[in-house]
């Protein structure tokens, strides 16, 4: 079984400009969540995905951050313009509805100068 | 709100001694509850978790976590380290009410002496 499919691993931009980030869950998980990491913590919800439908974008800043999961499947995570402290590790993750359990994607490592 | 707090924000320990990472929790019921290990550079992988039944989980790598509901704990046991433990660890609840809603503990980085 495949597992979930972050690109890319590292992008290195300068502040004001845009960048994406796309995963591919595990087939058959309708549950995808996007979370930010900072260097030592822990992963923190940006936004939660019920099949196509973001069912909790509360902590997405959506002044500069949107995302989409066309057809359910694949998401997408956009920034724009992206600042300094957007410099964090970006986690996708999908949850398997028989055990409940989250699988994690290695992350999309974003550095802005 | 839910919170998860992991009070160890760093541990160390010598190969092939005992070792507990302790996790609180804030949450109204019951919820389930998730240990997940991050190596430098990669994603979370599941260590165990607790939805209900036996309070003392087993997990991979030789790991336990008990549920403890009086203190509303779920600390983390592995009667012997090895080297390749090295890594962060992250303690996880799942709100059960309202569904699929994880949070996630600040980690505790455990370093293994030789």
């Amino acid at each position: 079984e495949a597992g979930v499919v972050q690109s890319p691993r590292y992008k290195i931009i300068e502040k004001k400009q845009p960048v994406a980030f796309w995963c591919n869950p595990i087939s058959g998980h309708n549950t995808l969540y996007w979370y930010l990491q900072n260097l030592g913590q822990g992963p923190e919800l940006l936004i939660r995905y019920e099949n196509e439908e973001a069912v909790d974008d509360s902590q997405l800043p959506k002044d500069r951050f949107s995302a989409e999961r066309l057809k359910g499947v694949d998401s997408t995570l956009k920034i724009q313009p992206a600042e300094l402290g957007d410099s964090a590790v970006y986690l996708c993750a999908s949850r398997n509805p028989n055990t409940g359990e989250l699988f994690f994607g290695e992350g999309s490592r974003l550095t802005v100068l | 709100a839910q919170s998860v707090t992991q009070p160890d924000i760093h541990i160390t320990v010598s190969e092939g001694a005992s070792l507990e990472l302790r996790c609180n929790y804030s949450y109204g019921a019951t919820p389930y509850l998730f240990w997940y290990v991050q190596s430098p550079g990669q994603g979370l992988q599941l260590l165990l978790k607790y939805f209900s039944g036996d309070t003392l989980v087993q997990g991979i790598k030789g790991f336990e976590a008990e549920f403890k509901r009086s203190q509303s704990s779920f600390n983390l046991r592995k009667p012997s380290v090895h080297w390749s433990d090295a890594a962060e660890y992250f303690c996880a609840v799942e709100e059960t009410n309202t569904g699929n809603q994880f949070y996630f503990g600040t980690g505790t980085s455990l370093t293994v002496i030789p």
